[in-house]
C-alpha cells in the first residue's frame, strides 16, 4: 500500500494570501486526487492530477481557485488561492494503485484555517 | 449529483455495546463501495472494497455486507471497544478512480 506524507500538517493564514500543499508518495502512481472536508461536510473531491496532462477539476472548482501541479508520479501540489474564511477545510491527498475496484490511500491531510 | 447518504449521523454506545451504520447510495451505475476508518489526526483508512450485490466482508469484529439492487451497505461493529472509536466513510464508485463520500458516521464508544 502506497504511503502518502503531506506538508504542511496545519497552516493558520491570513485572507487573501496563497497556499501551496504538497503530497509525496512512496511510489509511482498515475491517479492522484485532492479532496477537501469542509467542517461538517462530507470529502469533497476537487481535482485528479494525472502526470503528463492538466488537472481535471470537479464543478464548483477552478484551476484559477486551486491550481495544481503534477511534475512526476510520486509527487503533486495544490496551491489554495486568494484565500477567504470559506477555503478553511482540511485538504487530502489521494492515490489509487492500479485501475478498477481498488481503495484509495490518504495522506494525513493539510488543517488550513484562514483568518 | 450522486447522492450518498449515512445514518446515523453520530453514534455514542458503551464498550461491548454491538452496533451499525448505513450507507445509502445510488441503484444504478454501480461499480464499487468502499468503507474507510479516519481516526481524528490520521489518514482515513480503507476497511472493505464491496463490489458484488450480496458480498459480505469481515475483518475482525468489523463486518459489512452490501445490496446493490436497493442501494445500500451495512457497516456492523461487535462488541465495540473504545479503539473503535472514529468517523466511518462510506465511498461509492461509479467509475474508475471517481467516488462519492458520504458525510460518515462518527462513532463514540465509552469504557
Amino acid at each position: 500500500s502506497a504511503v502518502i506524507s503531506q506538508k504542511p500538517s496545519r497552516d493558520i493564514c491570513q485572507r487573501g494570501t496563497s497556499l501551496t500543499i504538497q503530497c509525496q508518495v512512496d511510489s509511482q502512481v498515475t491517479m492522484m486526487f485532492w479532496y477537501r472536508q469542509q467542517p461538517g461536510q462530507s470529502l469533497t473531491l476537487i481535482a485528479t492530477a494525472n502526470q503528463g496532462s492538466e488537472a481535471t477539476y470537479e464543478s464548483g472548482f477552478v484551476i484559477d481557485k486551486f491550481p495544481i501541479s503534477r511534475p512526476n508520479l510520486t509527487f503533486s501540489t495544490l496551491t489554495v488561492s486568494n484565500m477567504s474564511p470559506e477555503d478553511s477545510s482540511i485538504y487530502l491527498c489521494s492515490v489509487e494503485e492500479g485501475w478498477g475496484y481498488n481503495e484509495q490511500f490518504f495522506g494525513p491531510g493539510t488543517r488550513l484555517t484562514v483568518l | 449529483i450522486l447522492n450518498v447518504e449515512q445514518s446515523p449521523q453520530s453514534l455514542h454506545v458503551q464498550e461491548g455495546d454491538s452496533t451499525n451504520f448505513t450507507c445509502s447510495f445510488p441503484s444504478s451505475n454501480f461499480y464499487a463501495l468502499h468503507w474507510y476508518r479516519w481516526e481524528t489526526a490520521k489518514s482515513p483508512e480503507a476497511l472493505f472494497v464491496m463490489t458484488l450485490n450480496g458480498d459480505e466482508k469481515k475483518k475482525g469484529r468489523i463486518s459489512a455486507t452490501l445490496n446493490t439492487k436497493e442501494g445500500y451497505s451495512y457497516l456492523y461493529i461487535k462488541g465495540s471497544q473504545p479503539e473503535d472509536s472514529a468517523t466511518y466513510l462510506c465511498a461509492f464508485k461509479y467509475n474508475a478512480g471517481k467516488s462519492t463520500f458520504g458525510d460518515g458516521t462518527t462513532l463514540t464508544v465509552k469504557p
